[in-house]
């Protein structure tokens, strides 16, 4: 079975600054990935995801992750945070079942991100 | 965008009580998924299906059945609840034909229990 691991439960950053939010995945063959972000008492909505091709992709927000398979990584990033980026990030494995689908998301434990002014 | 829509956004409801969530989908998408979501914690998958057949079964108690109808919306039936069902309820849909099934969530459905 597929996990997630995110090894940091908080992380505060100075608005402006950069930051990286971790991300390791365990599952057998190339997983496809996600990260999805989560403001207070709201739904989670899908930052970017990886399935193959280019390691490094871009989402919305000003967000990108990068695949690195000898790390099992999936590691988010963002050059310069802005106050409303304070959240919960999720960090999400999905694998293909034999049916061609997509089986439930496994998620990790979430990474609270704090902005200091 | 259209976006998932649930109903109802709140709910209370007494022990031992019955629940029902309701879940549309983005139009087009054929598939839904269910999970639940409990105070401080990360979303756990509960069931979903593709063509109004079950596709996949994680967590859910027996206590629990859903089911997608013709019109691709989804019910989420919750009996004997549980104060430790109260939890934030998320449905979320996908369109299986797409190359990369993506999962897009709706707001989700506040359950609480006394």
């Amino acid at each position: 079975a597929q996990s997630v691991t995110q090894p940091d439960i908080h992380i505060t950053v100075s608005e402006g600054a950069s930051l990286e939010l971790r991300c390791n995945y365990s599952y057998g063959a190339t997983p496809y990935l996600f990260w999805y972000v989560q403001s207070p008492g709201q739904g989670l909505q899908l930052l970017l995801k990886y399935f193959s091709g280019d390691t490094l992709v871009q989402g919305i927000k000003g967000f990108e992750a990068e695949f690195k398979r000898s790390q099992s990584s999936f590691n988010l990033r963002k050059p310069s945070v802005h106050w409303s980026d304070a959240a919960e990030y999720f960090c999400a494995v999905g694998v293909f079942n034999s049916g061609g689908g997509a089986d439930g998301l496994t998620f990790g434990k979430g990474t609270h991100l704090i902005i200091q002014p | 965008a259209a976006g998932v829509i649930q109903s109802p956004r709140h709910l209370i409801k007494e022990k031992r009580e019955t629940a029902t969530l309701k879940c549309y989908p983005i139009p087009r998408h054929d598939t839904v998924y269910w999970y639940q979501q409990g105070p401080g914690q990360d979303p756990q998958f509960l069931i979903s299906f593709y063509e109004k057949m079950q596709s996949d079964k994680g967590s859910i108690p027996d206590r629990f059945s859903a089911q997608q109808f013709s019109d691709y919306h989804s019910e989420l039936n919750m009996s004997s609840l549980e104060l430790g069902d109260s939890a934030l309820y998320f449905c979320a849909s996908s369109f299986r034909s797409q190359r990369v099934d993506t999962q897009y969530f709706g707001p989700g459905t506040r359950l609480t229990v006394l």
